[in-house]
């Protein structure tokens, strides 16, 4: 069975300072996604970033960027120049490629605090 | 705008009582799921649908009941039999198709607790 594991509980970064989430994750499929949704106070889950495994390019959207390590079952989300907004929930998750549903695995999350 | 209307936004349970959440949405979304929350734990699948009139257990479907008579809602009952419910409930939906695993969008969730 896939398993996700998030290993910082909690992380703090100063504010404009660049930050560094760590997942990793097990799996025998070859094919399959993985996501980092975002968890404000406010408890909506947001998609913040995905990445297809088939695709050697890691994933970038604006100041959120993966290093996406294959073969290491790794998957980091960097957040550059962070802001108050970012503070939040950070969850790492698979899913299936391929598979007959859409089901996710969640990781346990990251606790984000931004200092001013 | 689309999106995924849970409701309520809190709801007590008495003892030996069940309980209806409800979830909406407008996305057109094939499949839909609800997740349970607890502190220090990632999101757990209670149940799923892809398709109307079908549904499947999650990994923790004891204790819940759901239905899926229309391709835009998907309420979750919190039975009598689930002994521990107090916890935050996330609805979700996305596409659904072998060969892609689409974004799965959620609502605001429901806290539920115990009286």
């Amino acid at each position: 069975a896939q398993t996700v594991t998030q290993s910082q509980p909690e992380m703090s970064v100063q504010e404009a300072e660049t930050v560094t989430l760590s997942c990793t994750y097990d799996t025998s499929e070859s094919d399959y996604y993985l996501f980092w949704y975002k968890q404000p106070p406010s408890r909506q889950m947001i998609l913040v970033i995905r990445q297809e495994a088939y695709k050697q390019q890691n994933a970038t959207e604006n100041r959120f960027s993966v290093n996406f390590q294959k073969a290491a079952k790794s998957f980091s989300l960097k957040i550059s120049d962070s802001q108050l907004g970012d503070a939040a929930m950070y969850f790492c998750a698979y899913g299936d490629y391929g598979g007959a549903t859409n089901k996710l695995i969640f990781g346990t999350g990251t606790l984000l605090a931004v200092q001013p | 705008d689309g999106g995924i209307t849970q409701s309520p936004k809190y709801l007590f349970r008495k003892e030996g009582q069940n309980v209806t959440l409800s979830c909406e949405q407008n996305l057109n979304h094939d499949a839909m799921y609800w997740y349970r929350q607890d502190p220090g734990q990632g999101l757990r699948l209670i149940y799923y649908s892809q398709i109307v009139n079908d549904f499947q257990k999650g990994d923790i479907a004891e204790g819940y009941s759901v239905s899926r008579e229309k391709k835009e809602s998907f309420p979750l009952t919190v039975t009598s039999a689930q002994k521990n419910p107090t916890a935050f409930y996330l609805c979700a939906s996305s596409n659904w198709g072998r060969g892609s695993n689409q974004p799965q969008h959620f609502g605001d969730g429901t806290r539920l607790s115990i009286l």
